[in-house]
């Protein structure tokens, strides 16, 4: 079984930032938070992970709480084509293991 | 990122025929790739770890008889849906992971059967 909680669905105006949140309160100190998403009948895309400290990339920025409780996928200008469903997955860092994937928010990003 | 390919990306068959889906690591090697399935409307479940070099790892639920996974190389690992029925008909997905620590997967494609 998935180890987060996510809203089933979340609506964006198009060049706002999303802010996608997960729950993750029994996560394990030896585990990361890894976001992707999907976009329709395509295969899952690798957005961004971290361990404790916030992230940024060139797709997203990865805000995790002091506690590792709960974190926040940040799209700072969203588009249409970030239409998606967002998966929040933990998993632990050593070991070749595979991702759980739980059902996601899906992102609904409006003109 | 990382690439990793499908072949072919949809298929329609026959029931009782088989269809072999390719996954290939493009520009890394992967000893361990997995293979998961995606019903309409639902999200991605894992069917099997696939492991270069020896048998793959099933999940409950799945044959492992009818799902025939080989990895022989460090870039490439094949599903193989024997006798297929109308309820294999979904989207399959494969992923490989780079290496490092953590290692990061990335995903196929997908490849969409259709069992008629």
């Amino acid at each position: 079984d998935a180890k987060t909680t996510q809203p089933p669905s979340m609506d964006c105006a198009e060049g706002r930032a999303a802010n996608l949140p997960c729950n993750h309160s029994t996560i394990s100190g030896n585990e990361y938070v890894y976001w992707y998403r999907q976009i329709h009948s395509q295969g899952p895309q690798y957005i961004i992970h971290g361990l404790k400290n916030n992230e940024t990339n060139e797709m997203a920025s990865l805000i995790i709480t002091e506690d590792r409780k709960s974190s926040t996928l940040i799209l700072p200008h969203a588009t249409l084509r970030d239409t998606a469903v967002y998966y929040c997955i933990v998993r632990p860092q050593s070991g070749n293991t595979p991702l759980v994937f739980g059902k996601g928010t899906r992102l609904s990003v409006i003109a | 990122g990382a690439v990793v390919s499908q072949h072919p990306s949809r298929v329609i068959c026959k029931s009782g025929t088989s269809v072999k889906i390719e996954c290939r690591s493009l520009d890394f090697q992967a000893t361990t790739m997995f293979w998961y399935r995606q019903f309409p409307k639902q999200s991605l479940m894992l069917m099997a770890t696939s492991n270069e070099g020896s048998k793959a790892t099933y999940e409950q639920g799945v044959e492992k008889d009818k799902f025939l996974i080989n990895h022989a190389s460090l870039t490439l690992s094949t599903l193989t849906v024997t006798s297929a029925h109308p309820e294999d008909s979904s989207f399959y997905i494969c992923s490989a992971g780079t290496s490092g620590r953590p290692e990061t997967q990335y995903f196929g494609p997908g490849t969409r059967l259709l069992v008629l």
